[in-house]
């Protein structure tokens, strides 16, 4: 079935650095989202990319989706402290007729001050 | 108003409780759904509601069922758990589909004992 893999899992930062992390589909992605999750927290949406090559940005960060819409990125320039926390990316697959969303298993950014 | 709540923060039970979880938006959203998260793991999704009625049901044991009450409410009752059921559970609602921006609620932090 399809699968959204995400890279890396644990990422360690100085304070000033740049981040990346990378979702990956089997299949092709009608769309895909990112997610953000603060330690003790839940997951709030980034924002979502529909378009091959579609790229968005949000003050420092940098949202990417490929031109064959089978993987992603999210970059961060010049990490802050407030920046800690889990990233997921979520991507639909359809199982049957039922659409259901799918998450990477994310990547937890540490930021060291 | 753009947030999802939940109820309890925080539930502690014993194997042979009955609780309910409780989730409500007030955004007109008509997809909300149920979804588990344990520690360093991604959300995982229960159960779907679209439009009131149960539309997905991810293989989740009977001692977890769900109530939709109205659009605005969404319930979890709580049976015979096991201490493996221990987890976040978070409650998310979107405009229509799953593969809508998801808002998630904060959550309840669930122990078996």
């Amino acid at each position: 079935g399809q699968q959204v893999m995400q890279i890396p899992q644990y990422q360690h930062v100085q304070e000033g650095e740049d981040f990346t992390t990378y979702c990956n589909s089997s299949t092709t992605l009608s769309n895909i989202q990112w997610y953000k999750q603060r330690p003790g927290g839940h997951p709030v949406f980034l924002i979502q990319l529909v378009k091959s090559g579609e790229v968005k940005k949000q003050k420092r960060l940098t949202f990417q989706f490929g031109e064959a819409k089978k993987n992603s990125s999210l970059h961060i320039t010049a990490t802050q402290t407030t920046d800690v926390g889990t990233y997921f990316c979520a991507g639909p697959k359809s199982s049957g007729s039922a659409r259901q969303l799918t998450f990477g298993s994310g990547t937890q950014l540490t930021v060291l001050p | 108003d753009t947030e999802v709540t939940q109820t309890p923060k925080h539930l502690v039970m014993g194997m042979t409780n009955k609780k309910s979880l409780k989730c409500e938006q007030h955004m007109g959203h008509r997809a909300m759904y149920w979804y588990k998260q344990k520690a360093k793991k991604p959300p995982e999704l229960m159960f779907v509601y679209s439009y009131e009625k149960l539309s997905i049901n991810e293989s989740v044991p009977s001692r977890f069922s769900p109530e939709c009450p109205n659009s605005s409410l969404l319930n979890l009752h709580l049976h015979a758990l096991q201490p493996e059921d221990s987890a976040l559970y978070l409650c998310a609602s979107s405009h229509r589909t799953l593969w809508d921006t998801q808002y998630f609620g904060p959550g309840t932090r669930l122990t078996v004992l």
